[in-house]
């Protein structure tokens, strides 16, 4: 059973359109984070997320990304105002300790046409 | 800004024979993790390595960190088709991100 579901799993948009991508925890946990995977290349830290807060951001993670946890359950990621180089396949993680690894959801495939 | 390599990328071996992926990293860390990917699928985890001399092991599979060299190790002991898979290291060194390699994909021949 996945620990961490996340819906759509595919979505296609227009260029300049807003996305949300959301993530679900199963487990009550306080740590979440987003990365996303270009297709073919290497998985990129966007942010992380600790007790409804941003702890950390990367240089990919501009003014067009934001995050939040509107109900204390769902974890969303949104992109403002899509560009052909955000499509990719975006992963939604949670940890439990430091001691343990990621668990990461099992995607969405942003396609921006 | 931690640089996380990993070699080789592409990997074909026949099944049966061993091979080891090698995933060094710049920075002084002594937490790094293996991940498998299948293609389009999302990444499992298979080993978490805390500390230097850190050995895990599973299946075919075996994990090393040598924290002083930088370096960790991923061995695949007599190779069969099923663990075709790219796999990935990553580093974690300010305990709220991952910094991953660049994948070896890895293609196991009957």
């Amino acid at each position: 059973e996945p620990e961490v579901t996340q819906t759509p799993s595919h979505q296609v948009t227009q260029m300049g359109q807003e996305v949300i991508l959301r993530c679900v925890p199963i487990s009550n946990h306080l740590y979440f984070y987003w990365y996303r995977q270009i297709l073919g290349q290497k998985v990129e830290f966007l942010v992380s997320f600790y007790n409804n807060e941003i702890s950390e951001k990367s240089e990919i993670f501009d003014d067009q990304f934001s995050v939040e946890r509107p109900d204390g359950s769902n974890f969303t990621l949104k992109i403002r105002s899509t560009k052909l180089e955000d499509s990719a396949m975006y992963f939604c993680a949670r940890l439990r300790d430091r001691g343990s690894p990621l668990h990461f959801g099992n995607g969405t495939r942003l396609t921006v046409t | 800004e931690l640089k996380v390599e990993q070699n080789p990328l592409f990997l074909s071996m026949q099944e049966g024979k061993n091979y080891t992926i090698y995933c060094n990293y710049s920075t002084t860390s002594d937490r790094l993790y293996w991940y498998r990917q299948d293609p389009g699928k999302s990444l499992e985890s298979l080993f978490v390595l805390l500390s230097n001399g850190a050995v895990k092991q599973e299946g075919r599979l075996m994990a090393s960190l040598d924290t002083k060299a930088r370096l960790s190790t991923l061995h695949i002991t007599a190779a069969v088709h099923d663990l075709s898979a790219t796999y990935f290291c990553a580093v974690d060194i300010s305990g709220s991100r991952l910094t991953f390699g660049e994948g070896t994909q890895l293609t196991v021949n009957p």
